[in-house]
C-alpha cells in the first residue's frame, strides 16, 4: 500500500516550458486535491477532483489545468511556466465520507522555475 | 468565500514551555481536522473534531472545538524538541468538498 505518489520530486523548468506533475493513489480515495506551499502562504488550493470525470477549480488555478480519466491518478499540468509558479506542490486524497476526511499528502514535489 | 485564519504565523517556545495555536474560521464548519508538516516534509493527518464543543487529547495534545463551530485551538502541554513542525488546521463547511487550510503555525522549540 504506496498511499499517495508523486512524481518527479523536484524539477528545474525554464520560463515558458511545460511539464506535467503526476499524482497516483492506491486507497480507492474519491476525492483528489493539488495545492501550492509558498513560504507564509500555508496550502492553497489549486484543482479538485470528487471523481473520475470531475474535476474543478480552487483559489490558485491559473496556468493550471488537470483531468481525472481514473480513479487513481491526479495530473496537473503547467501549460507554460513562470517564476510565480515556483513553489511546493503537494498531491492529497481523501474519502468522500462526512465522518472521515482525513486527507493523505504525497511527498511533494519542489518546483524551480528559472 | 470560505476564509480560516491562523494565529500565531510562528511561535517560538523553551523546550518544556506549553504551546497553542489558534484556528478562526468565518463560516460555521462541519468539521475542522489538524495536521503536522515536519520541515522538508508533509502535512500529516492528527485529527478530526466534528462536534460542537468537542475536546479531544492525543499524549500532550489537547484539540478543541468552539461551541459555535467557528473556532479551534490545538495546545501542547510541556513541548519537545519533536514537536517542532509547522501545524495546520483545515476547515470544511457543510457546502464543500475540499477542506480549507489555514496558513499554519510554526513551531521552534529550543533546547
Amino acid at each position: 500500500n504506496a498511499g499517495v505518489t508523486q512524481t518527479p520530486k523536484f524539477q528545474v523548468l525554464k520560463t515558458g516550458q511545460s511539464m506535467t506533475l503526476q499524482c497516483a493513489q492506491d486507497m480507492n480515495h474519491e476525492y483528489m486535491s493539488w495545492y501550492r506551499q509558498d513560504p507564509g502562504m500555508g496550502l492553497r488550493l489549486i484543482h479538485y477532483s470528487v471523481g473520475a470525470g470531475i474535476t474543478d477549480q480552487g483559489e490558485v488555478p491559473n496556468g493550471y489545468n488537470v483531468s481525472r480519466s481514473t480513479t487513481e491518478d491526479f495530473p496537473l499540468r503547467l501549460l507554460s511556466a513562470a517564476p510565480s509558479q515556483t513553489s511546493v506542490y503537494f498531491c492529497a486524497s481523501s474519502y468522500s465520507s462526512w465522518s472521515n476526511t482525513e486527507a493523505f499528502f504525497g511527498q511533494g514535489t519542489r518546483l524551480t522555475v528559472v | 468565500g470560505q476564509q480560516v485564519m491562523q494565529i500565531p504565523q510562528y511561535q517560538h517556545v523553551q523546550e518544556g514551555e506549553d504551546f497553542t495555536t489558534y484556528c478562526n474560521s468565518s463560516t460555521t464548519l462541519s468539521n475542522i481536522q489538524w495536521y503536522k508538516q515536519r520541515p522538508g516534509g508533509h502535512p500529516v493527518f492528527l485529527i478530526q473534531l466534528v462536534k460542537s464543543g468537542e475536546v479531544k487529547k492525543q499524549k500532550r495534545l489537547t484539540f478543541q472545538f468552539g461551541e459555535a463551530k467557528k473556532n479551534s485551538s490545538l495546545h501542547i502541554t510541556a513541548t519537545q524538541t519533536t514537536d517542532v513542525g509547522t501545524y495546520f488546521c483545515a476547515g470544511q463547511s457543510g457546502g464543500s468538498y475540499i477542506p480549507t487550510f489555514g496558513r499554519g503555525t510554526s513551531l521552534i522549540v529550543h533546547p
